[in-house]
């Protein structure tokens, strides 16, 4: 099962706002409404900032949301601040057989 | 507090064998689906093993037939058995509570380093 596909990298300036891409196939991203996104610090765990294509955890920022098209789930951060630097991983359930996928991953840049 | 604790990690040769432990606390690992998720160095995350709460389990086909993931429900514990272990299996492992392709939590990982 390949990895579902994001850019490398994405930036931004503190205040605006971006959008991370997540594109997979109809095994995967477009057969079930079951993407999750991760916020990964270097040298830390990863972090849920949301489930189930658009829900926040508790205790996750509203300036957080998340949505799906197709094939493709996007993560779009509004007012970006510098700490939302860090790596970003979507995530689908695939199945039984392959159980979940992940993204290659995406550095976000806060300029 | 619900969280994980890992241990187990170190340096092994190629060809040996580690045995992975998460430690749970706030939850019952036995009422949830618990995975194990690597991440190679520089590399992005990899889904390596499931254990549901009925007791099936599911790899990834890069260590099917080489790791086994099990529980031990009286120490709310969860385990990653690694055998035949090489070089590309070198990774910080993580555990994590598993909602059906949402993870949270996730422990603090362990490194493992296969390596001669």
């Amino acid at each position: 099962q390949s990895a579902l596909t994001q850019p490398a990298s994405v930036s931004g300036s503190p205040g605006q706002s971006i959008t991370i891409s997540c594109t997979g196939t109809s095994s995967d991203v477009g057969s079930y409404n079951l993407v999750s996104w991760y916020q990964q610090h270097p040298g830390k765990a990863p972090k849920l900032m949301i489930y189930e294509v658009s829900k926040r955890p508790s205790g996750v920022s509203n300036r957080f949301s998340g949505s799906k098209s197709g094939n493709t789930a996007s993560l779009t951060i509004s007012g970006l601040q510098a700490e939302d630097e860090a790596d970003y991983y979507c995530c689908s359930y695939a199945g039984s057989s392959t159980h979940v996928v992940f993204g290659g991953g995406t550095k976000l840049t806060v300029l | 507090e619900v969280q994980l604790v890992e241990t187990g990690g170190g340096l092994i040769q190629p060809g040996g064998s580690l045995r992975l432990s998460c430690a749970a606390s706030g939850f019952t690992v036995s009422s949830n689906y618990m995975s194990w998720v690597r991440q190679a160095p520089g590399k992005g995350l990899e889904w390596v093993s499931v254990i549901y709460s009925g007791g099936s389990t599911y790899y990834a086909d890069s260590v099917k037939g080489r790791f086994t993931i099990s529980r031990d429900n009286s120490k709310n514990t969860l385990y990653l058995q690694m055998n035949s272990l090489r070089a590309e299996d070198t990774a910080v492992y993580y555990c994590a509570r598993e909602g059906l392709g949402q993870f949270d939590p996730w422990g603090q990982g362990t490194l493992v380093t296969v390596s001669s």
